[in-house]
């Protein structure tokens, strides 16, 4: 079993639904959570972080962490076509640029319809 | 503008060939990071150097070799040992971990995309 689980997709909505992303991991110990937007043949570009649980909100972007059912999603809000891309879960024990220890998902590819 | 800027964007080795990818930041990071990323696979960590003129191996190392004589730069060569080098290699860079920069995520470049030929 992978520490970190992420659904490849693709997933295709409609311009202006909200996305909802999700990863499930093994590790307990997990306590920093960050998401990477990256479009296609670029570097992943960091979304956003967390520390422990709750919810963290950035304009359209929601972030949200459930220890207790071991599971991280990411909300997209009123989605746009530029929000295409796929998005990578990453996530640690120690911190956030914790050199050997942080762990990414596999991405979940997401179009959006206009 | 502050960032990371691998080059080339594009490379093809021949069989038995060594070659070598650049990493460049204007950061002032402490600690780089080359990952390997293939089609649904999570990034995987090659090597990673915390410190000019000092480095570690990640996960999969073998067939690979980096050095960091200065801070700003952090070259990986793919050696003929790597037999399976085809994928999309990604440097990133962060504040060396600390107190004080505890909650300082990794940033990315554009990456090099490596072919055989």
């Amino acid at each position: 079993q992978k520490e970190v689980e992420q659904d490849p997709g693709p997933l295709s909505v409609p311009e202006g639904a909200i996305v909802s992303l999700n990863c499930t991991y093994s590790n307990s110990a997990f306590q920093y959570f960050m998401w990477y937007r990256q479009y296609s043949r670029k570097g992943p570009e960091l979304l956003m972080y967390t520390y422990s649980s709750g919810n963290k909100e950035d304009g359209r972007f929601t972030a949200q962490v459930d220890k207790s059912s071991k599971y991280i999603s990411l909300f997209i809000r009123d989605s746009q076509p530029s929000d295409s891309a796929t998005y990578l879960c990453a996530m640690s024990v120690t911190g956030y640029s914790s050199a050997s220890k942080i762990i990414f998902g596999s991405g979940t590819r997401l179009s959006i319809r206009p | 503008d502050g960032g990371i800027t691998q080059s080339p964007k594009y490379l093809f080795r021949k069989e038995g060939q060594n070659v070598t990818l650049s990493c460049e930041q204007n950061l002032n990071h402490d600690a780089m990071y080359w990952y390997r990323q293939d089609p649904g696979q999570g990034l995987r960590l090659i090597y990673y150097s915390q410190i000019v003129n000092d480095f570690q191996k990640g996960d999969i190392a073998e067939g690979y070799s980096v050095s960091r004589e200065k801070k700003e730069s952090f070259p990986l060569t793919v050696t003929s040992a790597q037999k399976n080098p085809t994928a999309f290699y990604l440097c990133a860079s962060s504040p060396r971990l600390s107190r004080e920069n505890s909650n300082q995520p990794q940033h990315f470049g554009d990456g090099t995309r490596l072919s055989i030929l």
